[in-house]
């Protein structure tokens, strides 16, 4: 079956550092991958998604790079911020199905 | 344009009571997916709707069900409450149809809590 593996969190960092947040995937066929953000208290925002191999999705200075090669999207951001502090979520879609599976989620705290 | 609302926000219930969920997606959007997020088990895929009808069923035992009606609002009602059905649910719209790729548009989720 589809499966999403991220790392573990949580994973603290300083204001102004650089985050790395990997994800691999098992899936056949070409599905979609998404990264999702949630905030305390909050659902989930869809943070960015690629549709196909080497496809960037970026959003709000986050960047995450389909790599059919190594069927991963590792999540990076060059200078985090106190308010990017939230939990973020890899997910797959299968092209044939709308349901989405997700990882395990990544805690991410970001200190003054 | 309003975002997916999903009533009530908490709800605190007593083993044995059945609970009825609601989610109103955005306008426009035919599809609404229904997940559980605990903290152990994270979040997994309960069913979803699209134009009145199930069309992905996660593996959830027969006591979680859902229906969506004309409108494209989704109720989901579990029964016979467990302690372990305590979690957040989640709501998430889309406009639907196969293969598209379209996003998913997520509620902030109903707070269950079994006592």
């Amino acid at each position: 079956g589809n499966s999403v593996t991220q790392m573990e969190g949580p994973v603290t960092l300083s204001e102004e550092a650089f985050l790395t947040i990997n994800c691999t995937y098992t899936a056949t066929g070409y599905p979609s991958l998404f990264w999702y953000v949630q905030y305390p208290g909050e659902g989930l925002q869809l943070l960015l998604k690629a549709t196909k191999a080497d496809d960037k999705g970026s959003n709000k200075g986050f960047e995450a790079t389909y790599r059919k090669e190594t069927t991963s999207f590792h999540l990076e951001k060059g200078s985090v911020q106190v308010s990017d502090s939230a939990v973020y979520f890899c997910a797959l879609r299968k092209a044939a199905g709308n349901k989405l599976t997700f990882g395990g989620g990544t805690r991410v705290l970001v200190k003054p | 344009k309003a975002g997916v609302t999903q009533t009530p926000r908490y709800l605190i219930k007593t083993r044995g009571q059945q609970v009825t969920l609601s989610c109103s997606p955005i306008s426009g959007h035919r599809s609404v997916s229904w997940y559980q997020q605990t903290p152990g088990q994270g979040l997994q895929f309960l069913f979803e709707y699209f134009s009145e009808t199930q069309r992905n069923k996660g593996n959830f035992p027969g006591r979680f069900s859902g229906r969506q009606f004309s409108n494209s609002r989704s109720e989901m009602n579990v029964s016979t409450l467990e302690l372990g059905d305590s979690a957040l649910y989640l709501c998430a719209s889309s406009l639907g149809g196969e293969g598209a790729n379209y996003g998913y548009t997520f509620g902030s989720g109903t707070r269950l809590t079994v006592v």
